[in-house]
């Protein structure tokens, strides 16, 4: 299996703040790697697809880049409803596997 | 509007199966693939596998492909993943996605919890 590393597990951060999460893949991906966001109680959410394309509907205060085995997930201005838990996905092996999410929280 | 309804949530006892299904509207069913991912309880999300639209096409993780089945109806827009021999590690809210080509999972369900429990 492909496994995916996210980094940090957890960050408290501030409204306004620029917020980066990281994955790493333990073997080359490409560019085939989503990020989600999940809020408690709810499905998750896809924000970003193929590492950059940001999802119809998603506020253009997130941004994804990186190719080959590191990948970043960026919010410019994080915002009150942006307190959640992001995953990131490989879809280049099977079976698809997910990192093991990293908890954004108010500090 | 893309929806994607779940059936209720399930207490099962170890060994017994349980049937989750997915109705989805607002799309063309078969043109796009309903993949599977479940939550246990405080945990990560884990991907079960994809199934086709329109045909039998079907991916399975091979953590659970001995004791699931995923199929699909047309007739009525729906999917079905059908899991035997539960266990309690089977435990966990059971959400299915719409899925184009087992790439991008961008409509999802609200979940379903599955309890296994004696």
């Amino acid at each position: 299996d492909i496994q995916m590393t996210q980094s940090p597990s957890s960050l408290s951060a501030s409204v306004a703040d620029r917020v980066t999460i990281t994955c790493r893949a333990s073997q080359s991906i490409g560019t085939l790697i989503n990020w989600y966001q999940q809020k408690p109680g709810t499905a998750p959410k896809l924000l970003i697809y193929a590492a950059s394309s940001l999802q119809s509907g998603v506020s253009s205060r997130f941004s994804g880049s990186g190719s080959g085995t590191d990948f970043t997930l960026t919010i410019s201005s994080l915002q009150p409803e942006d307190f959640a838990t992001y995953y990131c996905q490989q879809t280049y092996g099977s079976p698809r596997t997910f990192g093991q999410g990293t908890k954004v929280e108010i500090k | 509007q893309i929806q994607l309804v779940q059936s209720g949530a399930e207490v099962k006892k170890p060994g017994a199966s349980v049937k989750v299904s997915c109705k989805a509207s607002g799309y063309t069913f078969t043109s796009y693939g309903i993949a599977w991912v479940r939550q246990a309880p405080g945990q990560g999300l884990e991907w079960m596998g994809w199934t086709s639209g329109y045909n039998d096409n079907t991916i399975y993780s091979y953590k659970v492909q001995d004791r699931v089945t995923m199929t699909i109806d047309t007739s009525t827009s729906t999917a079905y993943m059908d899991i035997r021999s539960l266990i309690s590690d089977d435990t966990a809210v059971y959400y299915c996605a719409r899925d184009l080509s087992n790439e991008v999972q961008d409509y999802w369900g609200q979940g379903t919890l599955v309890t296994v429990s004696s």
